[in-house]
């Protein structure tokens, strides 16, 4: 069965650069969670999209903004990055908002900034 | 300020016995909770939930119990096998809302 697919699984980058960061979930799934954990941390809840609309927000940084698109996909924007952004960024897709058993999740993209 | 917390960031358990995953939390609004299993390079998969209605749910050899009053939870894997060697996540949420808190994690290892 297909799963949610994040790209790239790594990046690197250096301070103050930008980054984009996809998510393609699940086929027929509308729903998209953005997820950061950092070294040795719990993943932190950042943004989430239903139908192509911000449903909830959590720690997500002014610096990073994020979009569903009309299939779906979502990509996490980040600009200005810090040594602290050096992150696994997980994303995760499920069908419709309220089963959170339901909530798939990504391989992870780890973000290193130099 | 950590809402959900596994205080053991590791645990050995030998093959066929029990292996218990604790998880407490701080928020009295939090009325759902589960469970996630890592793999390395992988992302999390769920495992088994427990809504604050039950204090127990039980799915095959994996069972969570829920002790609502001093708001702990825990994961009982019975019997343990080598391939439950993984990061276990115990994750909270309250009604109405959609995103997940997260602890820390367990590393569990089995032993053959």
């Amino acid at each position: 069965a297909a799963g949610v697919i994040q790209s790239p699984r790594h990046l690197i980058k250096e301070k103050r650069e930008t980054a984009t960061l996809k998510c393609y979930p699940i086929p027929r799934h509308d729903t998209v969670y953005w997820y950061q954990q950092g070294p040795g941390q719990d993943p932190q809840f950042l943004i989430s999209f239903y139908e192509k609309m911000q449903s909830d927000k959590g720690s997500i940084p002014d610096r990073f903004s994020a979009q569903q698109f009309s299939d779906y996909h979502s990509e996490l924007n980040m600009s200005s990055l810090e040594l602290g952004d050096s992150a696994l960024y997980f994303c995760a897709s499920s069908l419709g908002q309220g089963d959170l058993d339901t909530q798939y999740f990504g391989p992870g993209t780890r973000l290193t900034v130099l | 300020d950590q809402q959900v917390k596994q205080n053991s960031p590791s645990l050995s358990v030998q093959e066929g016995r029990i292996s218990i995953l604790n998880c407490d939390y701080t928020n009295s609004m939090f009325d759902y909770f589960l469970w996630y299993k890592k793999y390395p390079a992988e992302g999390p998969t769920f495992l088994i939930s427990i809504s604050s209605i039950k204090d127990k749910n039980e799915d095959g050899r994996f069972t969570v119990f829920l002790n609502k009053s001093a708001k702990h939870l825990s994961l009982h894997i019975v019997p343990s096998q080598p391939g439950d060697s993984a990061v276990y996540f115990c994750a909270a949420s309250e009604t109405g809302a959609n995103n997940l808190f997260f602890g820390t994690g367990t590393r569990l290892t089995v032993i053959p």
